[in-house]
């Protein structure tokens, strides 16, 4: 069964650095999604993506954020600044054809800011 | 008030009950609604999407009520298997997804 990876599964990082979290989405997709939860809390809305542009994104992802698709296969979350509050689990999901579709979720990135 | 309410939990219940989760949203053009499971520290993965008319999967039924924007989860025989939190989720169509705070469930032996 097709399925989302996300790459790396933690990532420790120090306050101020920049990351990249990688997503393989599923490859008949055509929509792609970043979420976050902060440990212990809910799963929030970052950014969704279609046709190469920025669908829809949440106050949350601000200019310190970025999304791009480098290549056919790749989708990928940048955080240009790291700061102590971006410590959380970041999920990549994607849908076949609209966001009204179900969302298959990967396994996370496990993001730490010293 | 919150675009996606679920009852707070946690639910503690005994294995063989029926357990009933409530979910209430504010967007009234919200299109699509889920119900996902979460277990500790993984990805949320979908238990069903929620249709106008209702729809069950074996021990689960999920009802939508848009009227009243209203959307529930019927667990029957729940099992230890089952515990998990219970996530709802609401989209609006345009690309975002609005999640709840999750219900807890534990089912004992």
């Amino acid at each position: 069964e097709p399925e989302v990876t996300q790459t790396p599964s933690h990532q420790v990082t120090q306050m101020g650095q920049e990351v990249i979290l990688r997503c393989v989405p599923i490859s008949n997709h055509l929509y792609f999604y970043w979420y976050r939860q902060i440990l212990g809390q809910k799963v929030e809305f970052l950014v969704s993506f279609y046709n190469n542009e920025i669908s829809e994104k949440s106050e949350i992802f601000d200019d310190q954020f970025s999304v791009e698709r480098p290549d056919g296969s790749n989708f990928t979350l940048k955080i240009r600044s790291t700061k102590l509050e971006d410590s959380a689990m970041y999920f990549c999901a994607s849908s076949e054809t609209t966001p009204a579709e179900t969302q298959y979720f990967g396994p996370g990135t496990r993001l730490l800011v010293l | 008030r919150k675009e996606v309410e679920q009852d707070p939990g946690p639910f503690n219940v005994p294995e063989g009950a029926t357990v009933a989760f409530n979910c209430t949203y504010s967007n009234s053009a919200s299109q699509s609604f889920f119900w996902y499971r979460q277990d500790c520290r993984k990805e949320p993965k979908l238990l069903m999407s929620v249709y106008s008319s209702g729809n069950e999967d074996g021990r689960f039924t999920a009802q939508l009520n848009k009227a009243s924007q209203y959307v529930s989860l019927l667990i029957r025989d729940s099992q230890p298997s089952d515990s998990a939190t219970y996530l709802c989720a609401v989209s609006t169509g345009a690309g975002k997804s609005t999640f709840g705070d999750g219900t807890t469930l534990t089912v004992k032996p």
